[in-house]
């Protein structure tokens, strides 16, 4: 069962324009969520996070936002840049238990056109 | 500066052979994971570790095992090479409790013939 969903294989967004990855969840029990960003042969890198206490965070050009009523988050891109071009995955935590995971999503392939 | 370093970075075996791939990083963090990554599988955990000799199983963990004899290596050692086992494999590291950020290395590109 897939906790964390990105329905979104693909998007491609013009230079300039806002590009939007969008994220599902289905365990409540998620307190942090991340975005990581993946070039071609390289690890994922940290973007940004966001705790569930919030449902906004902000870090230049990158906004993540967290819906958690609709167990949603999405990572908000302005403006779009070529090398913005990568695999985005997002990421989701829980304490439980006295322990934790992240559990991450199978990545949107973001492709920004010059 | 302190990082999370993978190798080997490629490495190509036969079915039925053991391999180990190690991971070594120098941030001092208690936890340590290794992640494999597959076209339309995005980013799966295979085990993981929250300290000295402490492991535990992810959700992909059958054929693979892991040893943390110390706090920076997590070695993961594949008994029996298979072709499913054909991956990119990454570990990575955080400290300690929730909300904070899991450092990856560059990845290890295992091919299995």
């Amino acid at each position: 069962d897939q906790q964390v969903k990105q329905n979104s294989p693909s998007l491609s967004v013009q230079e300039g324009r806002i590009s939007i990855l969008n994220c599902d969840y289905t365990n409540s029990m998620f307190d942090y969520f991340l975005w990581y960003k993946k070039y071609p042969a390289e690890g994922p890198t940290f973007l940004i996070s966001i705790s569930s206490i919030k449902d906004k965070n902000e870090d230049g050009r990158f906004t993540v936002f967290l819906n958690k009523s609709a167990k949603h988050l999405s990572l908000h891109i302005v403006p779009s840049q070529p090398g913005d071009s990568a695999v985005y995955f997002c990421a989701a935590t829980s304490f439980v238990s006295g322990t934790y995971k992240y559990i991450f999503g199978t990545g949107t392939r973001l492709k920004v056109l010059a | 500066d302190a990082e999370i370093t993978q190798s080997p970075r490629h490495k190509i075996t036969e079915t039925g052979r053991q391999v180990t791939l190690a991971c070594h990083q120098t941030w001092n963090h208690n936890n340590m994971f290794w992640y494999r990554q597959d076209l339309g599988h995005g980013l799966r955990l295979i085990h993981y570790s929250y300290g000295v000799h402490d492991t535990n199983k992810g959700e992909v963990s059958d054929g693979y095992s892991v040893s943390r004899s110390n706090t920076e290596d997590l070695p993961l050692t594949l008994e029996s090479a298979a072709s499913s086992q054909t991956s990119v494999y990454f570990c990575a590291s955080s400290e300690s409790g929730t909300g904070n950020t899991i450092y990856f290395g560059e990845g290890s590109w295992l091919t299995v013939v």
